[in-house]
């Protein structure tokens, strides 16, 4: 079956603009977790949807924010883009919640200049 | 809040056997994950360990010690394709949500 899918692959933005990020889980998945890696803090957890409701959420500050479609895609909004946003940006999907096996894609590569 | 350290790098020889150590400080513990990265590549989860004890899953097992904030994984009869970060991370409980602390990753090297 299909894996994860993120889109896009890589994307450049410039300082101060906002950015979606996509994430298609395997089918039948109902939870979906986002993290953000960084040569610098490694990786770190945003936040986790089941079921269109965000349920954990990691330390990042409100310009970070997700959502859930009831097909379980989601998105992922950076508003007012800085320059420590540049990142690879994973998420992962499950079958429920964040103590089950998760499965990553691929990432967005976003660079901000 | 929660501390996870885990040793940088570690290197062991192809064939024999690695123990990884992760400790952690925490608040409000709820389970431990393993996963593993290679280099360029996405995350793969190894195990979450929510009780006390040794779990195995083929070559690999994880270990978890609640009382002492503990925690290891253990690769046996390691191979060339064992080679990449290993990432620790606690679950944290905090009020109505969870969230995950990762440490900075073990990175492994076999040799021939």
């Amino acid at each position: 079956k299909a894996g994860v899918t993120q889109t896009p692959r890589y994307l450049i933005k410039t300082r101060g603009q906002q950015v979606t990020l996509s994430c298609s889980p395997i089918s039948g998945h109902r939870s979906v977790s986002w993290y953000q890696q960084t040569p610098g803090q490694g990786l770190q957890f945003l936040f986790e949807y089941f079921s269109e409701t965000q349920r954990n959420k990691g330390n990042f500050p409100g310009r970070f924010s997700g959502r859930q479609f009831s097909n379980s895609r989601s998105e992922m909004n950076v508003s007012t883009l800085e320059l420590g946003d540049s990142a690879l940006y994973l998420c992962a999907s499950s079958l429920a919640t964040l103590g089950t096996e998760a499965f990553f894609g691929q990432g967005t590569r976003l660079t901000v200049v | 809040g929660q501390n996870i350290d885990q040793p940088t790098e570690m290197t062991a020889t192809e064939g024999a056997i690695v123990q990884i150590n992760c400790t952690y400080q925490t608040s409000g513990f709820n389970g431990l994950f393993w996963y593993q990265q290679h280099a360029g590549e996405a995350p793969t989860f190894l195990s979450y360990n929510v009780l006390d004890g040794l779990e195995e899953k083929g070559r690999f097992s994880s270990f978890l010690s609640r009382s002492k904030g503990y925690s290891y994984l253990l690769l046996k009869e390691l191979q060339m394709k064992d080679s990449a970060s290993y990432l620790c991370a606690g679950e944290e409980r905090g009020g109505a949500t969870n969230k995950l602390i990762f440490g900075t990753g073990t990175l492994l090297a076999v040799q021939p």
